[in-house]
């Protein structure tokens, strides 16, 4: 069964340091999603990708972390520099399209942990 | 905005019983309302998916229920298992396939 991949599942970093966080959705899936999860608590939508397009990005702190698309397939979210508050796990979810009834689907997640 | 309650926030059952979760909303314009399972340290898999327009989704001893109007629903689970343990989300679907999600109940099912 196809599944979303991300990499690294682990990684601890000191604070001021870039950190970067792969994710490969499932084959064929257009739209892709990175989520923000603090520990006990929900996920949080931090952006939406149709393809290699934005679809909505307001509540991606925009000073410290971006996030690319650019052939519309695999995508990066990078944080530089790093705080101590960005300690979370982040998810990367993928959906056949942008239609309402689209199921995501969830990859493990990479935890990060900041010094 | 959009907020997504669940209570309670954790839950310890005796294997066997059945029981409840459940989930508020404060924006009753959604189109679809989830119910996701998340095990320690991993991903979410969704469990059911409801329709603005139903009422209810079944899928083997999990049944969830839709009150749009009222902004509840609630995920039953029927005989509990202790491989029923995990947190269990609900995430509502406000516009464009972008979700709100509650804060989780973390569920025990004791052998």
């Amino acid at each position: 069964e196809a599944e979303v991949a991300q990499s690294p599942r682990y990684k601890i970093t000191e604070k001021s340091q870039a950190v970067a966080f792969w994710c490969d959705p499932i084959s064929g899936h257009a739209t892709l999603y990175w989520y923000r999860q603090i520990l006990g608590q929900g996920p949080e939508l931090l952006v939406q990708f149709q393809d290699e397009s934005v679809v909505d990005d307001s509540q991606l702190p925009k000073d410290r972390f971006s996030a690319e698309r650019l052939k519309g397939v695999d995508s990066t979210l990078k944080i530089q520099p790093a705080e101590l508050g960005d300690s979370a796990m982040y998810l990367c979810a993928s959906s056949l399209a942008l239609a309402q009834v689209e199921t995501q689907y969830f990859g493990p997640g990479t935890r990060l942990l900041v010094l | 905005k959009q907020e997504v309650t669940q209570i309670p926030a954790a839950l310890s059952v005796p294997e066997g019983e059945n029981l409840v979760l459940n989930c508020s909303f404060t924006d009753s314009a959604i189109y679809n309302l989830q119910w996701f399972r998340q095990d320690p340290g991993k991903g979410l898999t969704s469990l059911l998916l409801i329709q603005s327009s139903q009422r209810e989704q079944t899928s083997g001893r999990l049944n969830a229920s839709l009150d749009k109007s009222s902004g509840r629903s609630t995920l039953y689970i029927a005989a509990s298992q202790p491989g029923d343990s995990a947190t269990y989300l609900c995430a509502v679907d406000n516009a464009g396939n972008m979700l709100t999600f509650g804060g989780g109940t973390r569920l025990m099912v004791k052998p």
